[in-house]
């Protein structure tokens, strides 16, 4: 059972660069989060999806969009990368939204330069 | 908007001693969650304490809630070095009408237990 899977694990991008990180569950929650973690700042949440088919903005939405593919993947975009947005990058999903216990991919590790 | 504090953010401590971490939120919640994560790894769920007066205990870790005092502690028993890691408490709020804001992380206590 692989709970969340991210893709990919480390990542190197140069200014102004786009990518998309991918994560999927095989756990057939409804919901779905992205959130970054920096150094002394805790995990703060992006972008979540609270069912298939929604999507919103969390607490720092700024130069990133998503995805909700279907009820097991939900990507993760960076347009126009920046230094700013080097961070480790989760995905969690959870059995409904907000509500209950939230299960973490492995990360990504997301350097800028 | 929903502030998440722990204290303290960094913490050593001697193998065999007692100590305790605490979370305040700033509001109403019957939620509160606690992670560990191990450096360059996941986080990994401890424990989900989901109404005030809630107590679990794994091993040599418990948590409490009391909603009350808008309080959550995680009190660490014996320590061994194998506890050694960043915990986090983080906390949701189901608005009236259904909406939510997801979780709220604190900042995160990083413990290191020396023998």
């Amino acid at each position: 059972n692989a709970g969340v899977t991210q893709t990919p694990k480390f990542q190197v991008l140069k200014t102004g660069q786009s990518m998309t990180l991918q994560c999927a569950q095989d756990m057939n929650h409804n919901s779905m989060y992205w959130y970054r973690q920096d150094p002394g700042m805790g995990l703060r949440l992006i972008y979540y999806s609270a069912s298939e088919g929604t999507t919103d903005k969390g607490e720092v939405p700024n130069g990133y969009n998503v995805s909700r593919l279907n009820k097991r993947e939900f990507s993760l975009r960076l347009e126009s990368a920046a230094p700013s947005q080097t961070s480790v990058y989760f995905c969690a999903s959870s059995e409904a939204w907000g509500r209950t216990e939230a299960f973490f991919g492995q990360g990504t590790r997301l350097t800028v330069v | 908007e929903l502030k998440v504090e722990q204290n303290p953010l960094f913490l050593s401590m001697q193998e065999g001693k007692n100590y305790t971490i605490y979370c305040n939120y700033s509001t109403t919640s019957d939620r509160l969650y606690w992670y560990r994560q191990d450096p360059g790894k996941s986080l990994e769920s401890l424990f989900v304490l989901l109404s005030n007066g809630a107590v679990k205990q794994e091993g040599r870790l418990m948590a409490s809630l009391d909603t009350k005092a808008r309080l959550s502690t995680l009190h660490i028993t014996a320590a061994v070095h194998d506890l050694s890691a960043t915990y986090f408490c983080a906390v949701d709020i189901l608005y009236s009408g259904g909406g939510a804001d997801g979780l709220t992380f604190g900042k995160g206590t990083h413990l290191i237990i020396q023998p």
